[in-house]
């Protein structure tokens, strides 16, 4: 069955890094995007970009342009999302989520979610 | 970007009630419409793709419906378990995808 497994939660300082982890099973790794979304608390849904895990290829949501990069280790099937210079409003829960088809519209499968908390 | 605007922000409504959550884009999205339930502490959980295809093992009563730039979706008779908040999300501009600001629904 398809899975996405992420990495534990986080407290970082101001203008710390963090890098969150998201392991696919279940499925060929290579054949679909991995989404980031991210909720602060209390918030609604916010989209960070996609990263392709055929070719690499990025898309990033412009407010966050220069601050956050999205990989993939294609041996162990596992999509990274960083995030630079923190601040206190990055304090959120970071998703990663999959097209329930290859190209497709509409994510059916999401990670169980990585508290990030940024404080001094 | 493309701008979803999504009404109410928040509902209360009865067990058995008919709903209904309206998602209205900035511009044309086409069809490339979606529409998701969360829970608290949970992960969003897709319902309807395509603005009106039923996610496999989503319930019949609901339903996602589209005229031009307003997308609609409906709950035919809601049960104890759809008490949630939903979010719509266009996905037409891959370069720039955006979610609704999200409808909470309350038990009445």
């Amino acid at each position: 069955q398809v899975q996405l497994v992420q990495s534990g939660a986080e407290v970082k300082k101001p203008g710390a890094s963090v890098k969150v982890s998201c392991k696919a099973s279940g499925y060929t790794f290579t054949n679909y995007d991995i989404s980031w979304v991210r909720q602060a608390p209390g918030q609604g849904l916010e989209w960070m970009g996609w990263i392709s895990a055929n070719n690499g290829n990025t898309k990033y949501a412009r407010k966050l342009q220069g601050r956050v990069t999205m990989t993939t280790d294609t041996p162990t099937s596992t999509a990274y999302m960083e995030l630079r210079s923190l601040r206190s409003d990055d304090t959120a829960v970071y998703y990663c989520a999959r097209p329930r088809k290859p190209y497709s519209s509409g994510w059916d499968y999401w990670g169980q979610g990585t508290l990030v908390t940024v404080s001094s | 970007d493309i701008q979803m605007t999504q009404s109410p922000s928040s509902l209360s409504a009865s067990v058995g009630d008919r709903v209904t959550i309206t998602c209205r884009a900035s511009q044309s999205v086409s069809r490339f419409l979606n529409w998701y339930q969360q829970k608290p502490g949970k992960a969003p959980k897709l319902l309807i793709y395509a603005a009106s295809s039923l996610q496999s093992g989503v319930p019949s009563r609901f339903s996602g419906s589209t005229s031009g730039t307003d997308f609609t979706l409906t709950i035919s008779s809601l049960q104890p378990e759809d008490f949630a908040t939903y979010y719509c999300q266009q996905s037409y501009s891959t370069s720039s995808i955006t979610f609704g600001q999200g409808t909470r629904l309350e038990i009445k």
